[in-house]
């Protein structure tokens, strides 16, 4: 059974860092074609692509915010992370951990966990 | 930068043939993923590369990508359909379709 748990701070300020991990289970970020990245979707909006790191350490980050994002992973702990900086009140939203396990579409998503900025 | 352009709602009868268009500049050179997103539920991938369906989806999806216009077609729509669907451009930007409402009344 493949599973995947969002974690991190629920609220941050503005302009501070925010840093989420995505613990994982059920398969290995070693095998060909894997990848585990991040899509946040703010209240009652649409679903954004942040990015993705791939099993042979490719990474892929939405031009937009690609200044502010870092992806990294830890295969031995099973684990992603994802870093956010200059963390703004338009970035509220509920963050996903999710992963593509034949580099075709985004086959498992985690729960999803709201982070909200605010002073 | 790149857009993909979904309608923002669309409405079906039960039964009937539901389509639902995501558009993008060449978007038939790239593959397209669509999700499925009910209400307080993370999104589902009901297909990929443009008309594959995942294992347990059923067979009233399929879809289809030519030109600059991908689409989603739910044949005999049912009820629990209703949902929010998103298009994906996976190979290149990887962005989501600002996404449509589906309702079946």
């Amino acid at each position: 059974q493949i599973t995947l748990k969002e974690s991190g701070p629920t609220l941050v300020k503005p302009t501070q860092t925010l840093t989420l991990t995505c613990t994982f289970s059920g398969f290995s970020l070693s095998t060909s074609g894997v990848g585990v990245g991040w899509i946040r979707q703010p209240p009652g909006k649409a679903l954004k692509w942040l990015t993705l790191i791939y099993w042979d350490d490719d990474t892929r980050y939405s031009p937009s915010l690609k200044s502010r994002l870092t992806i990294t992973k830890d295969t031995s702990k099973n684990q992603v992370v994802l870093t956010v900086t200059n963390m703004d009140p338009v970035d509220t939203a509920t963050y996903y951990c999710a992963a593509t396990s034949s580099g075709h579409g985004i086959d498992y998503w985690g729960q999803g966990m709201l982070v909200t900025v605010s002073s | 930068s790149y857009e993909l352009t979904q309608p923002p709602s669309v409405s079906v009868s039960p039964g009937q043939t539901a389509s639902i268009t995501c558009s993008g500049d060449k978007l038939g050179d790239e593959y397209v993923c669509w999700y499925q997103q009910k209400p307080g539920q993370s999104p589902v991938l009901v297909i990929y590369q443009n008309r594959w369906r995942p294992s347990g989806i059923p067979e009233r999806f399929s879809g289809s990508n030519s030109g600059n216009t991908a689409t989603l077609t739910i044949s005999g729509t049912q009820a629990m359909d209703e949902a929010d669907y998103y298009c994906q451009a996976w190979d290149s930007s990887r962005i989501f379709g600002g996404g449509t409402k589906l309702t079946v009344l």
